[in-house]
């Protein structure tokens, strides 16, 4: 099946720092989502695109859906201490259709030192 | 809106006991998802259902699991019997519509451990 590599697995940031990680796929995807994981709550959709090239933004997160779309990017500006968890990219290899074949990377855990 | 629910939230369990996890999707919402979370594995689709109808069950890891959904605003999980590699986070969640949308709804997932 498809698979989805993520990275960086982990980052330790200072506060205030920008982030930046990126999800990679071997095969094509025309949607790709971004979810984020509090410590001991269900992923939350932070972010969805729907076009190669296009360029989200979320507040501080800007994430980019890469022109082969083999790839995507999420994008946090001034990380604060509520940036804390596990980021996810999740895809589909189509696009208008439904959540049953999303393809979910292992996540980045991300941790702030203060 | 409440969201997806979840119970219970912690489950600590012998081996050999029969789990039962139980989920509420959003309502409204037509399409319902189980999956299991690890550290090794990540996030796993286990079973879905499209209006209460088991649609892939592929992802179910043997015969010892076994989902229902007897209603649009009912899930169950089961194990039995219940194994110590059962250990992980167990999600549900909850799309508007399977081919109208994409997008995930997660519960707060259940903490099974199984000693």
């Amino acid at each position: 099946g498809q698979q989805l590599n993520q990275s960086p697995q982990s980052m330790f940031i200072q506060e205030g720092e920008d982030v930046s990680m990126n999800c990679t796929s071997s095969s094509i995807f025309n949607t790709w989502l971004w979810y984020k994981q509090d410590p001991g709550e269900g992923p939350v959709l932070l972010i969805a695109l729907y076009k190669a090239g296009e360029l989200t933004s979320n507040g501080r997160l800007t994430a980019q859906f890469g022109i082969t779309r083999k790839d995507s990017f999420l994008n946090i500006s001034a990380s604060i201490p509520s940036d804390v968890g596990i980021y996810f990219c999740a895809g589909l290899p189509y696009s208008g259709g439904g959540a049953d074949g999303l393809t979910f990377g292992k996540g980045t855990h991300l941790i702030i030192q203060p | 809106d409440a969201g997806v629910i979840q119970s219970p939230r912690h489950e600590v369990t012998e081996m050999g006991q029969e789990v039962t996890l139980r989920c509420k999707p959003i309502s409204g919402h037509n399409s319902l998802f189980w999956y299991r979370q690890t550290m090794m594995r990540g996030l796993e689709l286990l079973i879905y259902f499209n209006n209460n109808v088991p649609i892939d069950d592929s992802g179910m890891p043997e015969d010892r699991f076994s989902a229902k959904m007897p209603n649009a605003s009912f899930s169950t999980l089961k194990i039995q019997p219940s194994e110590p590699r059962d250990s992980a986070v167990y999600f549900c969640a909850s799309s508007v519509h399977r081919g109208q949308d994409e997008k995930l709804f997660f519960g707060s997932g259940t903490q099974l451990s199984v000693l």
